[in-house]
């Protein structure tokens, strides 16, 4: 079955413990994103990452980091995390959403990851 | 980057057609319409998308306005199952030629019996 998964589903952890949030798609897809969603802010990107060594910032990477070593997997790093990171995350592949012949691809999103920094 | 504008909420009777609109004023040519909806906390889920002619699937109906600043999202006879958050997003290319990506903060339909 084609999908998104990602791990943990739900953290619980403390403020400075560093952690990792996995993200892997069987799809065979260049681009791949993190997002996190907050209450009256929607879905704000995180990072995005074209293809394999290839990501840059989103709307909102402070805090974070990615790194994209294979295709199929984009972890989601959090060196220290804070509470203000406290959120619901959502990983998401697209076959190409990067040059103009991809602009009628759409993303496959995974199940989110719960994460609470205390 | 072309921004949308959506109602934060509707109410729609269950087996009517639920009407959901959505402004993109500074829409530029190249930039499809994508719609995805969320349910309760899920991951989004791609309904429908296009460019200047309305689309059909067996989701719903994409009618976007011949001079492109909006569109709206039919879903012909809504179910309690479609009460969910409706997100309209446009595509933008960035200056180094790849895809941004932004969700608003959506429309919250609520289907009801």
């Amino acid at each position: 079955e084609a999908q998104v998964t990602q791990n943990p589903r739900y953290l619980i952890t403390v403020t400075g413990k560093k952690l990792t949030v996995t993200c892997s798609q069987n799809m065979n897809h260049e681009y791949m994103s993190w997002y996190r969603q907050d209450p009256g802010l929607g879905l704000r990107q995180i990072y995005y990452s074209m293809n394999v060594e290839v990501t840059d910032k989103g709307d909102v990477p402070e805090g974070y980091k990615v790194s994209r070593k294979e295709k199929r997997n984009f972890p989601l790093i959090l060196e220290s995390p804070s509470p203000n990171q406290t959120s619901l995350y959502f990983c998401a592949s697209s076959p190409d959403l990067g040059r103009l012949a991809g602009l009628q691809e759409t993303q496959y999103f995974g199940p989110g990851t719960r994460l609470l920094v205390l | 980057d072309a921004k949308t504008t959506q109602p934060p909420s509707m109410d729609c009777a269950e087996g009517r057609a639920a009407n959901l609109p959505c402004n993109h004023s500074t829409i530029s040519g190249n930039e499809y319409v994508y719609w995805y909806r969320q349910i309760h906390s899920q991951g989004p889920q791609y309904i429908i998308h296009g460019l200047k002619n309305n689309e059909t699937n067996e989701m719903a109906s994409l009618i976007i306005t011949e001079d492109r600043k909006s569109s709206t999202l039919i879903l012909p006879h809504a179910t309690l199952r479609d009460t969910a958050v409706y997100y309209c997003i446009v595509r933008v290319l960035t200056s180094g030629g790849y895809q941004k990506v932004t969700f608003g903060t959506g429309t919250k339909l609520q289907v009801i019996p």
